[in-house]
């Protein structure tokens, strides 16, 4: 079955420094990925997804993710976070041909000044 | 662009009442999913549904039901709610025109049940 970890559940950050979310996935072909944040009181909004081709994708608010297949991850980067990027971050797979997406636990991003 | 609506942001219930979840989507997406949103535990898928009165199960379904009579709307049902269900529930929705795609959420509905 598929699954996704999230290895960081807590991550803070001085803002303007950089940011990398883990996510590492488990599926037998090759998988569909997607990374989803939710600000507080929100629901999840699509930053990026990868379906197939170039493996480093660009999304949203500056963020990219690199799918590494050799590693099982598709890391979630921003170089220089903003107090806006404070939110939750969600790794997704396809889990089936019904559109179906098993979701990591999640990482709680946290901003400073 | 897609708006997923739902019809509660904040619900209080008390344990045993009938509870409804309302979720509606303006762009004619064929596929609805529900899940539950838990502390630790990343989203829960609880049931979706592919077409009109269609539905399967999820990953959580137990003590929960759906009814999907009109393609825009999709209800989540607590025929008991059980302070076990105190969550956060969000409803999502896809185009359904190809497998796997981009999922469209709504704001979520808090329920707290006493």
């Amino acid at each position: 079955a598929q699954s996704v970890t999230q290895p960081d559940i807590h991550i803070t950050v001085s803002e303007g420094a950089s940011l990398e979310l883990r996510c590492n996935y488990s599926y037998g072909a090759t998988p569909y990925l997607f990374w989803y944040v939710q600000s507080p009181g929100q629901g999840l909004q699509l930053l990026l997804k990868y379906f197939s081709g170039d493996t480093l994708v660009q999304g949203i608010k500056g963020f990219e993710a690199e799918f590494k297949r050799s590693q099982s991850s598709f890391n979630l980067r921003k170089p220089s976070v903003h107090w806006s990027d404070a939110a939750e971050y969600f790794c997704a797979v396809g889990a089936d041909s019904w559109g179906k997406l098993q979701f990591g636990a999640g990482t709680q991003v946290v901003v400073t000044p | 662009d897609v708006k997923v609506t739902q019809s509660s942001r904040y619900l209080v219930k008390r344990t045993g009442e009938k509870v409804f979840l309302e979720c509606v989507q303006d762009m004619d997406h064929e596929n609805m999913f529900w899940y539950r949103q838990d502390p630790g535990l990343g989203l829960r898928l609880i049931y979706f549904s592919y077409d009109v009165k269609m539905k399967e199960k999820g990953d959580i379904p137990e003590g929960y039901s759906v009814s999907r009579e009109k393609k825009e709307r999709f209800s989540l049902i607590l025929e008991s709610a059980s302070t076990n269900q105190t969550s956060m529930y969000l409803c999502a929705s896809t185009p359904g025109l190809a497998g796997i795609e981009t999922q469209y959420f709504g704001p979520g509905t808090r329920l707290l049940v006493l």
